[in-house]
Order: structure tokens, then C-alpha cells, then sequence
């Protein structure tokens, strides 16, 4: 399985923008790239994907390396909300009936100073 | 709409024992996994039922099982409980398996005493 490198912690101000980095230089070919947040007492929660190309959507941007074994996570303006720890775990791409699992790290957690 | 339920919440058990959770899907989704969550190892798959099926499974004992239902839901069981299975037990259910379509449930709690 694909391993994932990540800060163990990392502190924003509230209202600026956040990017969380992750490592992942053992991602095969066929991996998504994901992000997931976990907020206190949750479960985890999908923030992004993607496999090559940078993603944008309404919750944050993912920044790939183009030797993709790197990503960034960007939240454009981090609110109090958005306290949690953030893991990229990489998974295969589908359809790989049988194999898609996520891989998680031990993740980033997010501090926002109001 | 309903998000994925797991009941109960929290659980308390003594070593030897056995347990067993549930968990609900969204409707329509017919994939559920399960995930085990420690302070010392993380995010660790179990494993994954599709249709009945158990498709995929992670590096833990056999004491470890779970099954799925003909309307999705999913059970998974632990028999002779160790004191290291306590732990976060977390099930997500998506379509078909895709990684990128999971839906956590908020989890369950279980300490072995």
C-alpha cells in the first residue's frame, strides 16, 4: 500500500488561507490522490480528489506535483469550522472492483486562531 | 437525506467477550467498509462488503468478521475480546466502492475493560 507523509500539526489564522502538504512518493500510477478531514467526535469526510490534474471545488483546491508524488491541500479562507485533521489518503482509481480502499496516515491536525 | 447510522454509539465489554455492531448505509449505496480508528495505529481497514459480498479485506485476525445484508446494512462482529480492539470502529458506505464517494458514520465506541 501507497504510504503518505504529513505534518503532524499546523496552526492558520482565521480568515487566511491554509495549505496543508502531503507527501505520498510510493503512489502508483493507478492511485487517486484524496483528502479527507475528521472534525472532533466524526467520522472522516471528503473534502477533494484528484489524479493528475489540479481540482477545485467548493469546499478547497488540490495543487498536484506534476510527478504527483506530492499534493496540496488549499482551503482559500479557513473559518473556525474548518479545525479537524486532514489526511490524503491515496486509493485506487476505479474500477478496480475488490481493491479500492483508503490508505489513511496518521494525518495533519488544523488549529484556526480566531 | 439519512446519512449512514451505526449504532450504539458507545460500548463497554469485558476481555473474552464478543461483540457485534451495526451499521446503515445511505439508501441506494450498496458498498459498506469498515475501519478501525486507535490512538497508536490510526485509520486501519477492516473490510469491504459489496452486495453481500465481502470483497476486500485488511491485516487483522479472523477474530475479526462482518456479513451484509440483502438491503445493505452491514454487522461486524469481534469474538474474544482483547483489550487492544478498543477503539473508534468507523463504517462508510458509497455506491459502489468508490473511494471518493465514501460517507462516514460519526462511528462506534468500543472499550474493552
Amino acid at each position: 500500500d501507497a504510504k503518505t507523509t504529513q505534518p503532524n500539526s499546523m496552526e492558520s489564522n482565521e480568515e487566511e488561507p491554509v495549505h496543508l502538504p502531503c507527501n505520498h512518493s510510493t503512489i502508483s500510477g493507478t492511485d487517486y490522490i484524496h483528502w479527507y478531514r475528521q472534525l472532533p467526535s466524526q467520522g472522516p469526510e471528503y473534502v477533494i480528489h484528484g489524479l493528475t490534474s489540479n481540482v477545485n471545488n467548493r469546499m478547497a483546491s488540490l495543487a498536484i506535483a506534476e510527478d504527483r508524488k506530492s499534493s496540496t491541500l488549499i482551503l482559500h479562507r479557513a473559518t473556525l469550522r474548518d479545525a479537524a485533521v486532514y489526511y490524503c489518503p491515496p486509493a485506487r482509481a476505479p474500477p478496480s472492483f475488490g481493491n479500492e480502499k483508503l490508505t489513511f496516515g496518521t494525518g495533519t491536525r488544523l488549529t484556526i486562531i480566531p | 437525506k439519512a446519512g449512514v447510522t451505526q449504532t450504539p454509539r458507545y460500548l463497554i465489554k469485558t476481555r473474552g467477550q464478543q461483540v457485534t455492531l451495526s451499521c446503515s448505509p445511505i439508501s441506494g449505496h450498496r458498498s459498506v467498509s469498515w475501519y478501525q480508528q486507535t490512538p497508536g495505529q490510526g485509520l486501519q481497514f477492516l473490510f469491504e462488503y459489496f452486495s453481500e459480498t465481502q470483497r476486500n479485506k485488511g491485516n487483522f485476525p479472523g477474530r475479526f468478521s462482518g456479513r451484509q445484508f440483502s438491503n445493505s446494512r452491514s454487522e461486524m462482529n469481534v469474538s474474544t475480546l482483547e483489550l487492544g480492539d478498543s477503539a473508534l470502529y468507523l463504517c462508510a458506505s458509497s455506491p459502489s466502492g468508490t473511494t471518493h464517494l465514501y460517507t462516514f458514520g460519526s462511528g462506534t465506541r468500543l472499550t474493552v475493560v
